[in-house]
Parts: C-alpha cells; structure tokens; sequence
C-alpha cells in the first residue's frame, strides 16, 4: 500500500537553507504535496509537483522530485524564523478518491 | 473568503458522550475529507465522500459515522466517545476535476478534541 516517510525534526540557523526529505512508496503516484502547519493551525498548502517533472522553484521554495528513488525533497532558501513550523510530505492516492496519503510530518526549527 | 469552516473549535466530551463535528466549504467542491492527527503520526483519513450522496471508509474509520448532507457540508459524529478518540480534526475539500492544477485539498483549521 501507499506508505510515505519523513525525518521528524531539522534545525538550522536563520539565513542557511533547509532541506526537507521525503520518500514514498507508491511509484504509479501522479501528485506530490508540501504542507505548512504551524502551532496551533490547519496545513497550508506550499506547492505540489507533477511527477512528470523533476524540479519546480516557487521563490525561496525549490521541490526537487526522484522518480527513480521515490524521493521528494524540499529546499528553503534563506530559512527565517517564520519559516518555524511542521512540514508534510504528502502523495496523492492513485484511486479516484484524490486523498492524500500524509507523512508523520518534519517539524523545522529555525535558529535566531 | 472563507474556504473550509469547521466547527466547534474546541471541545470536552466525557467519555461515552456523543457528539457531531460540523464541516462546511463554499469553493463548489467535489470531495470532502475528515482527518485526525495525533503526535508523531501526521494525518489519517477517517472518511471521505467523494462526491455530494457517496462516502467511503479512510484508514481509521472505526468509531465515526458521517454524513454528506449536501455538496457543502460533510459532519463526523462519534457515537460514543473514547479517549483514544483525543485528538485534532481537520476536515478539507478538493475539486475532483481531471487535467492539471494537481486537485489542491484545502483544509479546515481543526477541531481540537478531548475526551476524559
């Protein structure tokens, strides 16, 4: 079945990049997502990616896409404290019912 | 502008009570979801509809029901709550439509829920 992994936390100083890991196993997977929650909140959608692309920048968001290896990551450039928050990796199902199949979540702390 | 409403925000409940959680999107979508999300273990999908008169079990779907009362409203009732039932509800919406655009799901912003 559809499984998705993610590292549980990642800590990095203000101004350096973040990169957020991901791999899935569902190979016949059409969509990948990035999902922002933070304290207190509901997920914000980031960006998502088609699987027939390899990379997709979305200003300081680059989602990077290994079809080969089911791995997704995604980079934040000059990481801000804002930046602070729980992040998820999620699939799209391949059946007709489009729900997304959410990792356990990367939890980002950015360090003044 | 209010996307996906869900309510209450927060809420008690005694063990063995019941109770419904209401979920509502104005956006003319399709597919509606419930989600729980405990500690360490990202979101689950209880159950979903589809579309407006179809709903279908998730991963977690025991000690839920749910009704899709129309296309905008999908509520989540426990019967009889348990305290493994504490967790975050999240309730989302997408349009079930084909092509491009990747069928973005929005969420809710939670109901946190807790039961002694």
């Amino acid at each position: 079945g559809e499984d998705v992994e993610q590292s549980l936390f990642l800590s990095v100083r203000e101004g350096d990049s973040s990169v957020i890991n991901c791999t899935y196993t569902d190979s016949s997977s059409t969509y990948l997502y990035w999902y922002k929650q933070e304290p207190g909140a509901g997920l914000q959608l980031l960006t998502y990616i088609f699987s027939n692309m390899d990379m997709k920048q979305d200003q300081r968001l680059t989602v990077l896409l290994n079809k080969k290896d089911k791995h997704l990551s995604l980079r934040i450039a000059d990481t801000q404290t804002g930046d602070s928050a729980i992040y998820f990796c999620a699939e799209r199902a391949v059946d007709s019912s489009y729900k997304l199949i959410f990792g356990s979540g990367t939890r980002l702390l950015v360090r003044p | 502008n209010a996307g996906v409403t869900q309510t209450p925000k927060f809420q008690v409940l005694k063990t063995g009570q019941s109770m419904t959680l209401q979920c509502a999107q104005d956006m003319n979508h399709n597919s509606m979801y419930w989600y729980r999300q405990d500690p360490g273990m990202g979101l689950r999908l209880i159950y979903y509809s589809a579309s407006e008169g179809t709903t279908d079990k998730g991963e977690v779907p025991n000690g839920y029901n749910v009704s899709r009362l129309n296309k905008r409203e999908f509520s989540l009732r426990l019967e009889s709550a348990a305290p493994s039932q504490t967790s975050v509800y999240f309730c989302a919406s997408s349009e079930r439509a084909q092509g491009q655009g990747g069928n973005t799901i929005y969420f809710g912003e939670g109901s946190w829920l807790t039961v002694v």
